[in-house]
């Protein structure tokens, strides 16, 4: 599988302030998908991109699927202490069944 | 109401021996995949089984044997197990390919 690019690998950011993180891949992927993990949990998916420069929101989260489909981004505003956790993003071909996973930004929120 | 359930959530065991985990979905969804997650969190897909047939295995190890008695359920036998084997194994689901990702709690195996 693909390996994609994902960065900053971690933040510790004060509450209140606004994050931002990127994923990028050599390859073009039709989907690109954000989740979150938090500590011993499964990955739940946050925003899902179907096409390219689509810009999403999920209430203080927005994603952009890149137009060169190589990359995407996920914005946070405003953290809260419970947005804690590792985001991950993945990238999904036509073939469609495995995910590519980025190696995922763990976000640290301090009050 | 669990929509994708994994068991058991822990597993100590010794190097060599045989263990299962098992994964069940009651989304109704057609496909199912085994993801493992490295000690850096990196997660990295294994199988992927659609309809009870394997879809993708990605250069796993032959020890590592996947079974689908139905829909609804995909069993992981690991035989041989290793130290390199440590890991939290993940099972997700979707409605088929192209779609969304369900991911069960994870299990947290432990080889020593």
């Amino acid at each position: 599988g693909q390996q994609l690019n994902q960065s900053p690998q971690s933040m510790f950011i004060q509450e209140g302030e606004d994050v931002s993180m990127n994923c990028t891949s050599s390859s073009i992927f039709n989907t690109w998908l954000w989740y979150k993990q938090e500590p011993g949990e499964g990955p739940v998916l946050l925003i899902a991109l179907y096409k390219a420069g689509e810009l999403t929101s999920n209430g203080r989260l927005t994603a952009q699927f890149g137009i060169t489909r190589k990359d995407s981004f996920l914005n946070i505003s405003a953290s809260i202490p419970s947005d804690v956790g590792i985001y991950f993003c993945a990238g999904q071909t036509w073939s469609g069944y495995a995910l590519n996973f980025g190696k995922g930004t763990s976000l640290l929120v301090t009050p | 109401d669990t929509a994708v359930s994994q068991t058991p959530k822990y597993l100590v065991t010794q190097m060599g021996n045989d263990k299962s985990i098992k994964c069940e979905q009651n989304l109704g969804h057609d496909t199912m995949y085994w993801y493992k997650q490295d000690s850096k969190k990196f997660l990295k897909i294994m199988f992927s089984y659609n309809n009870k047939e394997l879809i993708i295995n990605e250069t796993v190890p032959n020890r590592f044997s996947p079974k689908s008695p139905d829909k609804a359920h995909l069993n992981l036998h690991i035989n041989s197990l290793e130290l390199g084997d440590s890991a939290v194994y993940f099972c997700a689901s979707s409605p088929g390919a192209q779609e969304t990702q369900y991911f069960g709690p994870g299990t947290r195996l432990l080889v020593l």
